[in-house]
Formats: structure tokens, sequence, C-alpha cells
């Protein structure tokens, strides 16, 4: 198994310009999230989802979209990228409860985006 | 919103010495979990602890599951200079959310 793929690896975007970071698990997890690392602190979460079709906000959504189409894959959106976007974005993964150690969450490598 | 008050913040120990790190919440948590960053990589998990005083080990790491459900501790033994990286402790709360700490920095001198 991969785990948890997450592309790109590195992203420089302009004010306001937008795009989708990609992530898939090939673990069948039917748990996926986003979460985002500032400098200095701990991951955020922005959206989540506990299956294909199904997503929720997290603690900042603000500025982010996601869509579950499938239950490989789980990108992430930015519309009109802001300065303050600028961190660091982990996707990750999970068993649903009764499926194994329900929170035992895989982490992918990161994309770190930056907005200038 | 919630917050995990973790510390300390970073730590400068020396090679072989013992370590511990704690988190402490206002709020409850159903489960506490302890993760392991390496520059440039994602969290790993470490240990996961799911009732109230479970004091769980994972080879030189031990934490343990405060009594109230609001603290966790984590201790790492004779430390090693692959333990160098950023812990986190993370809450899960009823809904399933999970609440991160800010981290703890360890650092070994040589």
């Amino acid at each position: 198994n991969a785990g948890v793929t997450q592309t790109p690896k590195f992203r420089i975007l302009k004010i306001g310009q937008s795009m989708t970071l990609q992530c898939a698990q090939d673990m069948n997890h039917n748990y996926m999230y986003w979460y985002r690392q500032d400098p200095g602190m701990g991951l955020k979460l922005i959206y989540y989802s506990v299956g294909a079709g199904i997503t929720d906000k997290g603690e900042v959504p603000n500025g982010y979209n996601v869509s579950r189409s499938t239950t490989e894959d789980f990108p992430l959106r930015l519309e009109l990228a802001a300065p303050s976007q600028t961190s660091v974005y982990f996707c990750a993964s999970s068993f649903p409860r009764g499926g194994g150690p329900p929170d035992t969450q895989y982490f992918g490598p990161g994309t770190r985006l930056t907005v200038l | 919103g919630q917050q995990l008050n973790q510390s300390p913040q970073s730590m400068f120990i020396q090679e072989g010495e013992d370590v511990s790190m704690n988190c402490t919440s206002s709020s409850i948590f159903n489960t506490w979990l302890w993760y392991k960053q390496d520059p440039g990589e994602g969290p790993v998990l470490l240990i996961a602890l799911y009732k109230a005083g479970e004091l769980t080990s994972n080879g030189r790491l031990t934490a343990q599951f405060g009594i109230t459900r609001k603290d966790s501790f984590l201790n790492i033994s004779a430390s090693i200079p692959s333990d160098v990286g950023i812990y986190f402790c993370a809450g899960q709360r009823r809904d399933d959310k999970i609440i991160f700490g800010k981290g703890t920095r360890l650092h070994i001198l040589p």
C-alpha cells in the first residue's frame, strides 16, 4: 500500500489564484481529513469526511472547499488564495469505528503552500 | 474553541536522559493521542489511550490518560538521537473531532 499520498509537495501561488490540493489513500479508509499546520503550531482541522459523498466543516473551513466523490480521494480546493493560507497542509485518513483502532490517523507527507 | 495546553514548548536534553511532557485541557476528552513529527513529514501516531487512568507503553515511550480525562503525559526513557522531533498531543472529543496541542520540540545536545 502507498498509504496516504499528497500532491503537489510544494506550491507558490499569487494572491487571488486558485488551486486544488490532491489527497488519495489506498487503505479503504472511510474517514479522511484535511489539516493545516502553521509554523510553531499544532494542526488545525479544515474539513473532514466520514465517507464518500459526506463532508463536514472543521475548525478553520473559511476559504476552502472539499469534495468526496470516491472513498479514495479527498481534494481540497482554494478558490481565492490569500497570504493567510500560507501553511503546510496535511491530509489524513482513518478506519471507521468498529473497523479497527478508530483513532489511528495515517498522515500524508504534506503540501507546503506559499501565497505571495 | 477548545484548546490543549502542551508543555514544555521545547526541551534541550543530553542523550540518555529521560523526557517528560504533558497536555492539559479544561475539557474532557474520550481519547488521548500522542504523535511524533519529523522534519518535512506528517505526524505519526505513537500511542493511543482510550480509558481514564490507562497507562500504555510502546518501547521506551510511556503515556497515561489522566483520571480526570482532562490531561495526559508522555515519557521517553533513555533518549537517543532519533527521538529528536516535535511531539504532539491530541484529544478526541465525543463528536470524533480531534484537537491538537501546539507541540513539544525535543532537541538532543551533542
